[in-house]
């Protein structure tokens, strides 16, 4: 079965400066895509960015961009220049390209102080 | 373009009630998934439909949980004679088609008291 593991439960950055977030994964599979989904107190699930495993290179959306290790079976995301909207709870998530779900982690909380 | 909908935000009921929690997918989009969120966990798949069809319902509970996606209309996920345990937020997502990005609704916060 594919698990996701966010070991951080809660990360805080300055405002201005850049934080890491880490996502491990474990999967037998060799074609499946990774995602980080923000969740703001609204609740409302946001789709960050996301990575195709077959795709050597990292995926990146503006301030936002992944350290994508597959041998290692990791998928860290990288915000630079952090703003106050980024703080949120942010959610690794992990699809098979054969499954019709996807396995969520457990969340990370992330704060951005002024 | 409207997002994901899904009403209500907020439903509260009595434990033995019924829950009927609706959600109407983006423009275009044929592919409904459901997936429930307990406080401080991440986001569970329950089940997975098309138009008329259950796909995929391997995390739906087998008891007193049924979701359709009727030809016109939202899909209903529905929970009956709902306990304590039911309360959680169920977010609903949808996809243009089948292993495409899936992109949520704002969720149903259910409380049971």
């Amino acid at each position: 079965a594919q698990t996701v593991t966010q070991s951080q439960p809660e990360m805080s950055v300055q405002e201005a400066e850049t934080v890491t977030l880490s996502c491990t994964y474990d999967t037998s599979e060799s074609d499946y895509y990774l995602f980080w989904y923000k969740q703001p107190p609204s609740r409302q699930m946001i789709l960050v960015i996301r990575q195709e495993a077959y795709k050597q290179q990292n995926a990146t959306e503006n301030r936002f961009s992944v350290n994508f290790q597959k041998a290692a079976k990791s998928f860290s995301l990288k915000i630079s220049d952090s703003q106050l909207g980024d703080a949120a709870m942010y959610f690794c998530a992990y699809r098979s390209a054969s499954d019709n779900d996807m396995r969520f982690g457990a969340g990370t909380r992330l704060t951005v102080k002024p | 373009n409207a997002g994901v909908m899904q009403n209500p935000r907020h439903l509260v009921r009595r434990r033995g009630q019924e829950a009927r929690l609706r959600c109407s997918p983006m423009k275009g989009h044929s592919h409904v998934y459901w997936y429930r969120q307990l406080p401080e966990e991440g986001l569970k798949f329950m089940v997975y439909l098309q138009k008329e069809n259950i796909i995929d319902e391997s995390g739906m509970p087998k008891e007193r949980f049924s979701a359709e996606f009727p030809k016109e209309g939202p899909s209903i996920l529905r929970i009956q004679q709902v306990v304590r345990g039911d309360s959680a937020a169920y977010f609903c997502a949808s996809s243009a088609r089948i292993y495409y990005e899936q992109y949520f609704g704002p969720g149903t916060r259910l409380t049971v008291t």
